[in-house]
């Protein structure tokens, strides 16, 4: 069965400087990995989502992901954070096969002026 | 516009309280789920259906119940809410096939007391 890891509950990162939200995976065939992102009381965002060919993968708000095959990560990345970035992140993937998509349980991402 | 739309969005009730929470999309999508949200447990998800008629279980079902009659719609049942159920639910949809991407609803939060 797929699982998804983010090592992190809370990353803090000052305005301005770059972020990294890290996630790994764990799936039996080929994976499908999506990142999310939730606004305080809202529903999940769609940001990026890797399927096939090149590694990094980029995104809405300017955000991008690397898929680092040998490592099984997907770190989501931004080169300049923004306080309006500040938000609850979700890692899922999905294999090839006939699998609903799992979750991650979610990084805090707090962007400090 | 292309949503998935959640009723009620906030709902108070008393445990045995029969309740159905609504959840349509107008994107003509084949695969719809539904999620729960705890707080430091991230997505999990409670029922899945492919199709029309087609449902399975997803990672916590006990509790709740699901029907697909028709494409648009997925209304989550909870026969005899209790208080563990307490939280935030999600409906999901997306078109058929692995890599597509899975959008959501705003969210229903839920209190049983």
């Amino acid at each position: 069965a797929q699982s998804v890891a983010q090592p992190e509950d809370q990353v803090n990162v000052a305005e301005g400087n770059p972020l990294t939200v890290k996630c790994t995976y764990s799936v039996s065939g080929n994976p499908y990995l999506f990142w999310y992102v939730q606004y305080p009381n809202r529903g999940l965002q769609f940001l990026l989502k890797y399927i096939t060919g090149d590694n990094l993968v980029k995104g809405s708000y300017g955000f991008e992901a690397e898929f680092n095959k040998s490592q099984t990560s997907f770190h989501l990345k931004k080169p300049s954070a923004l306080v309006s970035d500040s938000a609850l992140y979700f890692c899922a993937v999905r294999d090839s096969g006939n699998t609903p998509l799992v979750f991650g349980k979610g990084t805090r991402l707090s962007v400090i002026a | 516009e292309a949503q998935v739309t959640q009723n009620p969005r906030y709902l108070i009730t008393v445990t045995g309280k029969k309740l159905t929470v609504t959840c349509s999309q107008n994107m003509n999508h084949e695969y719809m789920s539904w999620y729960r949200q705890d707080p430091g447990l991230g997505l999990r998800q409670i029922y899945y259906s492919m199709n029309v008629e087609v449902t399975d279980k997803g990672d916590v079902p006990e509790g709740y119940k699901v029907s697909r009659k028709e494409k648009r719609n997925f209304p989550l049942i909870l026969e005899s809410p209790s208080p563990n159920q307490t939280s935030l639910y999600f409906c999901a949809s997306s078109q058929q096939g692995y890599g597509n991407t899975i959008y959501f609803g705003e969210g229903s939060w839920l209190t049983v007391v």
